[in-house]
C-alpha cells in the first residue's frame, strides 16, 4: 500500500525560531499533498494544499508568510512554520493522494514552541 | 454547504460488544467516503472507503460501513469490539481530486 513518512515525528522548538517538517511518499509519487493542523482533542484542520511545481493553496485564514510549503518534487513536500510562538505548538499532518488507495496519512509531527 | 457530521463525541462500550459510530455528510455530488482511526500521538489510518458499487464496505480490523443515499449516512460498525480499537474516529467526505472535509471525530472507549 501508499506510505507516507512524515519528519520528525516531534520536536521542540525556542520561540522565534523556524522549524521544517517533511512530508515524503515513499512509493508513489504525489502530486498533490495536504497540510493539516490538529488541536488536542479536536479534528483535522485543513491548512493548504501543496501542488508539486506551483504556489501552494491556503485556506482562509492561514498565514502564508508564516507557513511555508514548498513541493519540489514528486515525493517531497515540506512545512515550514517561520518564527515559531507558543501558540504554534500544535500537531501537524500531511497527506498525500494516490491515485489507487485516495488519501494516505503522514504519522504527524508534534510542534512544542517553548 | 460540504460538512461531515458526527453526532457522538465520546462513545464507551464493553470488549465484546457491539459498536456503530454515526456519520452523516452533506454534499453536492456523488460523496467518496472515507473512516479513519487515529491512535494518541499518531496519524490517520484509513479504515475503509466508498467510492461506488456495493454500499456495504469492508475494512480492515474487521471494520464495516454502510452507505445508504437516502440517509446521507455512512455509519462504522464492528459486531465485537476489542479493547485496542479504543481510539478516536474520522469520517471524511470528499472528491477524488480534491481535499478531504473531516467530520470532528468520535472518540471510542473500550472497557474490559
Amino acid at each position: 500500500g501508499a506510505v507516507v513518512s512524515q519528519h520528525p515525528s516531534w520536536v521542540i522548538c525556542k520561540s522565534g525560531t523556524s522549524v521544517k517538517i517533511e512530508c515524503r511518499s515513499l512509493d508513489f509519487q504525489a502530486t498533490t499533498m495536504f497540510w493539516y493542523r490538529q488541536f488536542p482533542k479536536q479534528s483535522l484542520m485543513l491548512m493548504a494544499t501543496s501542488n508539486e511545481g506551483s504556489k501552494a493553496t491556503y485556506e482562509q485564514g492561514v498565514e502564508k508568510d508564516k507557513f511555508l510549503i514548498n513541493h519540489a518534487s514528486l515525493t517531497l513536500s515540506t512545512l515550514t512554520v517561520t518564527s515559531a510562538h507558543p501558540e504554534d505548538s500544535s500537531f501537524y499532518i500531511c497527506s498525500a493522494r494516490d491515485p489507487r488507495h485516495g488519501y494516505t496519512f503522514g504519522s504527524g509531527t508534534r510542534l512544542t514552541v517553548v | 454547504a460540504q460538512s461531515v457530521t458526527q453526532p457522538d463525541i465520546h462513545i464507551t462500550v464493553s470488549e465484546g460488544a457491539s459498536l456503530e459510530l454515526r456519520c452523516n455528510y452533506s454534499y453536492g455530488a456523488t460523496p467518496y467516503l472515507f473512516w479513519y482511526v487515529q491512535s494518541p500521538g499518531q496519524g490517520l489510518q484509513l479504515l475503509l472507503k466508498y467510492f461506488s458499487g456495493d454500499t456495504l464496505v469492508q475494512g480492515i480490523k474487521g471494520f464495516e460501513a454502510e452507505f445508504k443515499r437516502s440517509q446521507s449516512s455512512f455509519n462504522l460498525r464492528k459486531p465485537s469490539v476489542h479493547w485496542s480499537d479504543a481510539a478516536e474516529y474520522f469520517c471524511a467526505v470528499g472528491p477524488s481530486t480534491d481535499k478531504l472535509i473531516f467530520g470532528t471525530g468520535t472518540r471510542l472507549q473500550v472497557f474490559p
